[in-house]
Parts: C-alpha cells; sequence; structure tokens
C-alpha cells in the first residue's frame, strides 16, 4: 500500500534544533512536501524537495533521500509559536502522513 | 486579497440529511481539493478538481459528491450515504494539478448527531 510515516510526536526546548522524520512508500513519486498546522486552523505550506538534498528557507530546512525513501524536516530556532502539528505529503497521488505534534518546552 | 473561503466555520446537521460544505476561492487556482481530517489521522483526500466541469474520487470518496462547475467554487455535499460524517473538512487550491503547494481554506468542522 502507500503510506508515509511520522513520529506522533516530538518535544524540544525553545531555541534547541529539532528534525522530524518522514519515510514513505508510495507507487508513483515526484517530490515530498511539509505542511505546518496550528490547532483548529489551516495547514500552510513550508516547503517541498523533488530532488535529493537540503533546501533551506529561513529557520526552517527539509532533506530528501528518493534512494531511502526518506526525508526529514529541520527546524531551527525553535521559538513558542512553531509549537503545532507537522505533516509530510508525498505526490504523485496526493497522500499526507499523519502529522507529527511538536511540543516546545520553555 | 486572494485566498480561500470555507463556510461556515461550524455546522450541526441531524443524521440521514445531506449537507453542502462552500469552498471559493479567488487565487486564479485550476485545480481545488477536498480532505477530511480526524484526529491522529491526517488528511485524507475525497475528491479532487483539475479542471472546471471535471473532478475525480480521492481515496475516500464513498459518501460524499462535489461539482465544479465554475472556476472559483468547488461545492462538497455530505450525502446521508457517508456513515461517519463528523470530522473537519478542508478545502484547498493549487495553481495547477502538477503544482505541488496547496493553499488551504480555514476549515468546516461539522458535526452530525
Amino acid at each position: 500500500g502507500q503510506s508515509l510515516e511520522q513520529p506522533s510526536e516530538v518535544t524540544a526546548v525553545e531555541g534547541a534544533i529539532v528534525q522530524i522524520n518522514c519515510t514513505y512508500q508510495t507507487s508513483g513519486f515526484y517530490g515530498l512536501s511539509w505542511y505546518q498546522q496550528h490547532d483548529g486552523g489551516a495547514p500552510t505550506f513550508l516547503s517541498y524537495n523533488a530532488l535529493d538534498g537540503l533546501e533551506e528557507t529561513g529557520r526552517f530546512s527539509s532533506f530528501l533521500s528518493r534512494s531511502d525513501s526518506y526525508g526529514y524536516l529541520l527546524l531551527q530556532e525553535l521559538q513558542m509559536k512553531d509549537s503545532a502539528s507537522y505533516f509530510c505529503a508525498a505526490d504523485d497521488k496526493i497522500i499526507f502522513g499523519k502529522g507529527t505534534r511538536l511540543h516546545i518546552l520553555p | 486579497d486572494g485566498g480561500i473561503t470555507q463556510s461556515p466555520k461550524y455546522l450541526f446537521r441531524k443524521e440521514g440529511q445531506n449537507v453542502t460544505l462552500s469552498c471559493e476561492q479567488n487565487l486564479n487556482h485550476d485545480a481545488m481539493y477536498w480532505y477530511r481530517q480526524d484526529p491522529g489521522q491526517g488528511l485524507r483526500l475525497i475528491y479532487y478538481s483539475q479542471i472546471v466541469n471535471d473532478f475525480q474520487k480521492g481515496d475516500i470518496a464513498e459518501g460524499y459528491s462535489v461539482s465544479r462547475e465554475k472556476k472559483e467554487s468547488f461545492p462538497l455535499t455530505v450525502t446521508s450515504a457517508q456513515k461517519n460524517p463528523t470530522a473537519f473538512y478542508l478545502c484547498a487550491s493549487s495553481l495547477t494539478s502538477a503544482t505541488y503547494e496547496q493553499y488551504f481554506g480555514p476549515g468546516t468542522r461539522l458535526t452530525v448527531t
């Protein structure tokens, strides 16, 4: 079957760095996206990787390894407002992971 | 201000009634999507439309119907055939079906009792 696996929860300290992993199994694959969703809110797009390697956007970076069917989202200089759920998503067929809830401790 | 609107934010219905959720976008996007989100389940694709007058089933289309008569609008009807309709429904759009970035509306929380 087609699926994306992510940890259900991750906890980190304010100001630290955290990595959220995503492994995927899909029949067709173009790239991996990451979305952030605060409680009760709409998901917002963070990044996309079509090629292997690291993409950096400010405090957020995303990595993809096609050979390992694996990617991760890296959040640096964590702020309390980063407390949210983070979803990886794969295309061609649109599939989302179940999300990782990030808890940030002061 | 461009974006996606969904209304209402909260909707309550009795079991056995059909209900239609609204989704409108003024981003001039060709592709639109409907997702269902349940606690701990992530987002699951119900239907998507690549262009006006065309739509395809997603993974969980049973008990739902859609129409795409206008580029800006993609309403979702939750029918009485949907066995467990209580959920958070999210509408999204992208420039084209080949564009990876999706823009989401604020969602409609449907409760059926």
